[in-house]
């Protein structure tokens, strides 16, 4: 079974500053897909960015980059230029066959 | 424009009682789906739907069930709320193809009393 592990339940940074979120996976499955969403306060959940297993090249959306290890089964998110709108949780996920699997999150605050 | 929605979004009801959480989708999603999360923490899938007349229970149990006759609308029936019901309830949907992103509502925080 797909299982998803995010390790820092809480993490702060400085506006302005980078933060690494980090997230691994165990699966024996060589195709799927991995997602970063995000979850503001009271608000809907949204897809930060997404990457597909058999990629190489690490999924970048403005300013989240991802960080994937395949080998090493991990799939970071890093936000540079941080800013107050990104406090929210962060879920990483695991998609494969119609199935999604999600960590546990972490609570990321922004600071000014 | 085309979303997902979710009604209501805060719902606060006695034990004993039988309620009905509403999800509607416009984006002509085949698959939708229903998680339950506890207050910062991991989503549990509970029911998903490939499409019309398509049920399949998740991995969470459930005392809930949930029905697909129309594409877009995927509501979920508790017949007798307890306390142990009282979580966040949020529907998505997602694309044909496989894997595709989810696209989620708002959601529902039921509190049972």
């Amino acid at each position: 079974a797909q299982t998803v592990t995010q390790s820092q339940p809480e993490m702060s940074v400085q506006e302005a500053e980078t933060v690494t979120l980090s997230c691994t996976y165990d699966t024996s499955e060589n195709n799927y897909y991995l997602f970063w969403y995000k979850q503001p306060p009271s608000r809907q959940m949204i897809l930060v960015i997404r990457q597909e297993a058999y990629k190489q090249q690490n999924a970048t959306e403005n300013r989240f980059s991802v960080n994937f290890q395949k080998a090493a089964k991990s799939f970071s998110l890093k936000i540079s230029d941080s800013q107050l709108g990104d406090t929210a949780m962060y879920f990483c996920a695991f998609g494969w066959n119609n199935d999604m699997r999600f960590g546990a999150g972490t609570r990321l605050t922004v600071k000014p | 424009e085309a979303d997902i929605y979710q009604t209501p979004r805060y719902l606060v009801i006695g034990t004993g009682k039988k309620i009905t959480l509403e999800c509607s989708q416009t984006m002509g999603h085949d698959k939708m789906y229903w998680y339950q999360q506890d207050p910062g923490m991991e989503l549990h899938l509970i029911h998903y739907s490939y499409g019309v007349n398509s049920t399949e229970k998740g991995d969470l149990s459930s005392e809930s069930t949930v029905s697909r006759i129309r594409t877009e609308h995927f509501p979920l029936t508790l017949e007798s709320a307890r306390p142990s019901h009282t979580s966040q309830y949020l529907c998505a949907s997602s694309d044909p193809g496989a894997n595709e992103k989810l696209f989620f509502g708002s959601g529902t925080q039921l509190s049972v009393l």
